[in-house]
């Protein structure tokens, strides 16, 4: 079965960079693109990009851009999404979710909360 | 902002049917045949409900459909259960592999 298994809570200070893995397990980790997507509390979904595993191309969204750096590792399965110069509004739960092709996110992980403070 | 409009807050009561807008524009909902529908309780990630517009995954129930017209997409939960009380979130394909959520939609089962 497919699973999702992302990286633990974290806290960090306005400035600094967070980085987020997602390990895919249970299907062909070359065949789908991996989609980011974060929900700041009590808010909605907001799309932030998506990595295709094979090649490692990228698409980021606007709002995002010079920001948001997403990578993959193809040996472990495993894909990375760094954050940084992290503000008290990237407050927020970061999911990584499975796209087929037709454009929609089958199987999500767990979703990693990343708490900016001072 | 997002850049789908869906209602705040929708409700009805149990074996009642409902029914949630998405509205978008000729660039996403109208040019593509690629919306999709999530359900998120709360504390927990988004499940995948409606898929290219109509189609259900395995395992998700007959009671939930998806259909389109022209820049608006619907979500339609027939015979509600107090276990379809949760947010509802519609997606569509955008431009160069983006993807747009909808603001979501509360959903209370009465």
């Amino acid at each position: 079965q497919v699973h999702l298994v992302q990286s633990g809570a974290e806290i960090k200070t306005p400035g600094a960079s967070v980085k987020v893995s997602c390990k895919a397990s249970g299907y062909t980790f070359s065949n789908y693109h991996v989609d980011w997507v974060r929900q700041a509390p009590g808010q909605g979904l907001e799309w932030m990009g998506i990595i295709n595993p094979t090649g490692g191309a990228t698409t980021y969204a606007q709002r995002f851009q010079g920001r948001v750096t997403l990578t993959r590792d193809t040996s472990t399965s495993t894909v990375y999404m760094e954050l940084s110069t992290l503000r008290s509004d990237d407050t927020a739960v970061y999911y990584c979710a499975r796209r087929p092709y037709g454009d929609y996110l089958d199987f999500w992980g767990q979703g990693t909360l990343v708490t900016i403070s001072s | 902002q997002s850049a789908l409009t869906q209602p705040a807050s929708v409700s009805g009561s149990p074996g009642q049917s409902i029914t949630i807008s998405c509205t978008g524009t000729s660039s996403n909902i109208g040019n593509y045949n690629l919306v999709s529908w999530y359900q998120q309780h709360p504390g927990k990630a988004p499940k995948l409900m409606i898929y290219e517009g109509t189609k259900r995954p395995s395992g998700v129930s007959n009671r939930f459909s998806g259909s389109k017209s022209g820049n608006t997409a619907s979500l339609t939960i027939s015979g509600l259960q107090a276990e379809d009380e949760a947010d509802y979130y519609c997606c569509s394909y955008g431009t160069s592999g983006s993807l747009l959520f909808g603001g979501g939609t509360k959903l209370t089962v009465l």
